[in-house]
């Protein structure tokens, strides 16, 4: 059923650490899994996706995993600055449409300095 | 490039009226995209464009809501009457062609903030 209102999960990191941000997902059907940032008074911008037929994908500082049996994906962000903080979206794109990307609710990430 | 520009940033209207966002995608790209971003709801699809031509417009949530892709260059979201629930955040973005469809990366503009009164 529908949500009667979106409390978007909060996490609170101190500056330096390593941040986790995790998402749950339900379609099994999907062929890629993204994740984008979108700060304040912004657009959501791209971090990075990986394919469902891997498990482990690096980029700059940050690192997505993906582990299909729990249906759960992750991204990991290595020694955290303020600049991070955000709303984090993991989205999918299904195999059935190559062109739309569904979005999840979002987690907030609030850096500590 | 400038990225994705939308106008107006802000828009205060009173229910009833007729408001028009607009948007300017990057040049090159093949696919727009307008969503809507609201507390309740999260970031929503609203109707997306292949090549100006509209491919899924499902996410619309009534006829009061119309958009349009005239070239390339430029797309509108149109909503006449407006309500108070109409009130939201409304995001353009575009994204080139990539293997098999629309690139994963979509560029998103800075958004027009709508207030219906």
């Amino acid at each position: 059923g529908e949500s009667v209102g979106l409390h978007l999960p909060t996490l609170s990191v101190q500056e330096g650490d390593n941040s986790i941000i995790n998402c749950a997902y339900s379609n099994s059907a999907s062929d890629y899994f993204i994740w984008y940032k979108q700060e304040s008074g912004k657009g959501p911008q791209f971090i990075i996706d990986i394919r469902s037929n891997m498990d482990k994908r690096q980029g700059q500082r940050v690192t997505v995993l993906l582990n299909k049996t729990v249906k759960h994906l992750s991204l990991q962000i290595a020694a955290t600055q303020p600049g991070d903080s955000a709303v984090y979206f993991c989205a999918e794109k299904l195999e059935t449409s190559y062109d739309k990307v569904i979005f999840g609710p979002g987690t907030s990430l609030s850096v500590i300095p | 490039d400038a990225g994705v520009i939308q106008s107006p940033r802000h828009e205060v209207t009173e229910m009833g009226q007729e408001v028009t966002l607009r948007c300017k995608p990057i040049s090159g790209h093949d696919y727009l995209f307008w969503y809507r971003q609201t507390m309740m709801r999260g970031l929503e699809l609203l109707i997306y464009f292949n090549n100006n031509v509209p491919i899924d417009d499902s996410g619309m949530p009534e006829d009061r809501f119309s958009a349009k892709m005239p070239n390339a260059s430029f797309s509108t979201l149109k909503i006449q009457p407006s309500e108070p629930r109409d009130s939201a955040v409304y995001f353009c973005a575009s994204s080139p062609l990539e293997i098999g469809g629309a690139s994963n990366e979509q560029f998103f503009g800075p958004g027009t903030r709508l207030t219906v009164l």
